[in-house]
């Protein structure tokens, strides 16, 4: 069972473009989600988080909201450049361990 | 400060083989979780140490085990290797309840 889950293996966007990550959890008590990039032959690097006492966190270009009534959480990233270029993973954090999704390969096309 | 680090970077063994993995953290992180990528899927949460104790441990067989040493580093051991034991395994390495950091992985092929 995929307790979080992104539906969109890949996303296109033109440079400068807006990209819009989505991501739906099922599990009610999860209480703090993460965003992580990962570029081939590295690991995943933290991005971005947000605590369900929030709908809405910024950091630069990087925006996540969180909708809990529709277990909804997405990240916008304006403007999109070509080093966005990676897969995005998002995760829920519980009890110390994250539960990732299956992750989203974002491309930017200049 | 280096970051977390983990050998070997890659690694081909066959099936019913043991295998070790290993991981550095962070400085100043005592706290070690393993996951399994396998391709095309995200992270999978194998186990978690602090102060040598296996804390937690994820849906994994008991092939799947660990240790944690006094000076936090950690190895993932796994017998009896399997075809579906091929993934990339990342450490990720943390202070207590803090952001996790991962490395870079090791590439783990079975055949």
């Amino acid at each position: 069972d995929q307790q979080v889950k992104q539906n969109s293996p890949s996303l296109s966007v033109q440079e400068g473009r807006i990209s819009i990550l989505n991501c739906d959890y099922t599990n009610s008590m999860f209480d703090y989600f993460l965003w992580y990039k990962k570029y081939p032959a590295e690991g995943p690097t933290f991005l971005i988080s947000i605590s369900s006492i929030k709908d809405k966190n910024e950091d630069g270009r990087f925006t996540v909201f969180l909708n809990k009534s529709a277990k909804h959480l997405s990240l916008h990233i304006v403007p999109s450049q070509p080093g966005d270029s990676a897969v995005y993973f998002c995760a829920a954090l519980q009890g110390g361990k994250l539960i990732f999704g299956q992750g989203t390969e974002l491309s930017v096309k200049p | 400060d280096a970051g977390v680090t983990q050998s070997p970077t890659h690694l081909i063994k066959t099936r019913g083989q043991q295998v070790t993995l290993r991981c550095s953290p962070k400085s100043g992180h005592d706290t070690v979780s393993w996951y399994q990528q396998a391709l095309g899927q995200g992270p999978q949460f194998i186990f978690q140490y602090y102060e040598e104790e296996e804390r937690q441990r994820g849906n994994f067989p008991d092939r799947f085990s660990g240790h944690q040493f006094p000076n936090y580093s950690s190895e993932l051991n796994v017998n009896a290797l399997l075809l579906g034991d091929s993934a990339l395994y990342l450490c990720a390495s943390s202070s207590t309840q803090g952001e996790q950091y991962f490395g870079p992985g090791t590439r783990l092929t079975v055949t």
